[in-house]
């Protein structure tokens, strides 16, 4: 497996329920980030977890990372159509690393049914 | 502020002709990043440019493709005698000065190429 890659690859929801998905990376990480992509289009920043940090939230999204197991997840609660979309995880290279260089999963494919 | 700027959103070439995308970072960001996305697939990062510099062309493709960020204007990124493999979305992202530990980047709507 290659480093950031998520888990479900696939996930359908119906609206108000909510979704999990999962990212487990290989090696050490600065920061770990959440985005999303909405089909054929760029990517929107949603939220970055520090190494140091365990929890965080924005919205109706909470995000926690486990550098002990290097796996993170993200919890979209009370989820809407529009949240539809493709959620990528994002690592960087940690220590003795290159922090600016992201590596990306092959994303999971978020579908919220109305 | 407006965010990551690239043009053109749709690029269509032959095989053997030249693609050129452009990337304005958001204002105040000195950092710009290119990286690819395959049909079904994460991004890849391929070079990572600071004013006139290239930090970082890990990523890219040896032969065919260059990158620059000149002093004025946008990031260029270039690719010479493309061939249908070069069909993808490239991305620029930019981060503003000083993000060395806390790289969070802004990313652009894509160039979507189509190599016919």
């Amino acid at each position: 497996s290659q480093q950031g890659e998520e888990d479900p690859q696939a996930l359908s929801i119906q609206e108000g329920e909510n979704a999990t998905m999962n990212c487990s990376y290989k090696t050490s990480i600065n920061n770990l980030q959440w985005y999303r992509q909405n089909s054929g289009r760029g990517l929107v920043h949603l939220i970055l977890i520090r190494s140091n940090e365990r929890e965080k939230h924005s919205g109706r999204l909470r995000v926690t990372l486990d550098t002990s197991k290097k796996s993170s997840s993200l919890l979209i609660t009370a989820s809407r159509a529009a949240d539809t979309a493709s959620y990528f995880c994002a690592t960087d290279g940690g220590s003795g690393g290159s922090n600016y260089k992201l590596t990306f999963g092959k994303g999971t494919l978020l579908t919220v049914n109305p | 502020n407006a965010g990551v700027m690239q043009n053109p959103r749709h690029l269509v070439r032959r095989r053997g002709q030249e693609a050129r995308l452009r990337c304005s970072p958001m204002k105040g960001h000195s950092h710009v990043y290119w990286y690819r996305q395959l049909p079904e697939e994460g991004l890849k990062f391929m070079v990572y440019l600071q004013k006139e510099n290239i930090i970082d062309e890990s990523g890219m493709p040896k032969e065919r493709f260059s990158a620059e960020f000149p002093k004025e204007g946008p990031s260029i990124l270039r690719i010479q005698q493309v061939v249908r493999g070069d069909s993808a979305a490239y991305f620029c992202a930019s981060s503003p000065p000083g993000a060395r530990v806390y790289n969070e980047q802004f990313f652009g709507p894509g160039t979507r190429l189509t190599v016919l």
